[in-house]
């Protein structure tokens, strides 16, 4: 079985400050791994994704993530966060044809 | 707009009533996915559909809950005899699957969601 767990259920942050919400994860199998955003009143979008190869992967909005297989982790970071960046974001995990298991989310705070 | 639309957005109902959900994938994706969310949880899987095949369901869909998917196209979500424990948003997403140098790659899409409140 899956399991996905996020460490931080809010994480504020100042403007222009980096910031790393963290993701660990369980899993028997390889697995693939993502980050989804939801902003307030919307859908989830994916930030990014991990199925193969380097294990940094960029994503959009100057997002990126480090694959840490040894302590099964795959934290999301970004050097410089705006205010539009304060959203819910998601961890998730997939194995082979499986649907996705989510996290609990972690609420970011950009504070002006 | 041609990404996942889900109707109504909102659903206030009294408790032992019957609800119905909507969702409109994208045109050619042939994977739909429903999820449940509540108040401080990520998203969690009900059930979902190759075409008009229902492939997989969770446990956390009692025989209260029904999807179809009749024609591969639209998707309605059923809940009867609703309780106040189902009060959730109901999150829609569709995929397509593809084939990417020897790895099966796919990318969801979800719509805004449907947040019912059962009184």
């Amino acid at each position: 079985a899956q399991s996905v767990t996020q460490l931080d259920s809010q994480v504020p942050v100042f403007e222009e400050a980096p910031v790393e919400l963290r993701c660990n994860y369980s899993s028997s199998v390889s697995v693939y791994l993502f980050w989804y955003v939801q902003y307030p009143n919307q859908g989830l979008q994916l930030l990014l994704k991990y199925l193969s190869g380097s294990t940094l992967v960029k994503g959009i909005n100057g997002f990126e993530a480090e694959f840490n297989k040894s302590q099964t982790s795959f934290h999301l970071r970004k050097p410089s966060v705006h205010i539009s960046d304060t959203a819910e974001y998601f961890c998730a995990v997939q194995t082979g044809a499986n649907n996705l298991f989510f996290g609990t989310g972690t609420r970011l705070t950009v504070i002006p | 707009d041609t990404g996942v639309s889900q109707d109504p957005r909102h659903k206030i109902t009294k408790r032992g009533q019957n609800v119905t959900f909507r969702c409109d994938p994208i045109s050619e994706h042939n994977r739909l996915y429903w999820y449940r969310q509540t108040l401080g949880q990520g998203p969690e899987f009900l059930t979902y559909f190759q075409n008009e095949a229902q492939l997989e369901k969770s446990r956390l869909l009692s025989d209260r809950f029904s999807a179809e998917r009749p024609k591969g196209s639209f998707s309605t979500l059923e809940i009867q005899r609703t309780e106040q424990g189902d009060s959730a948003m109901y999150l829609c997403a569709s995929s397509s699957r593809s084939l990417h140098r020897g790895t099966t790659q796919e990318k969801l899409f979800f719509g805004s969601g449907t947040q019912l409140s059962v009184l």
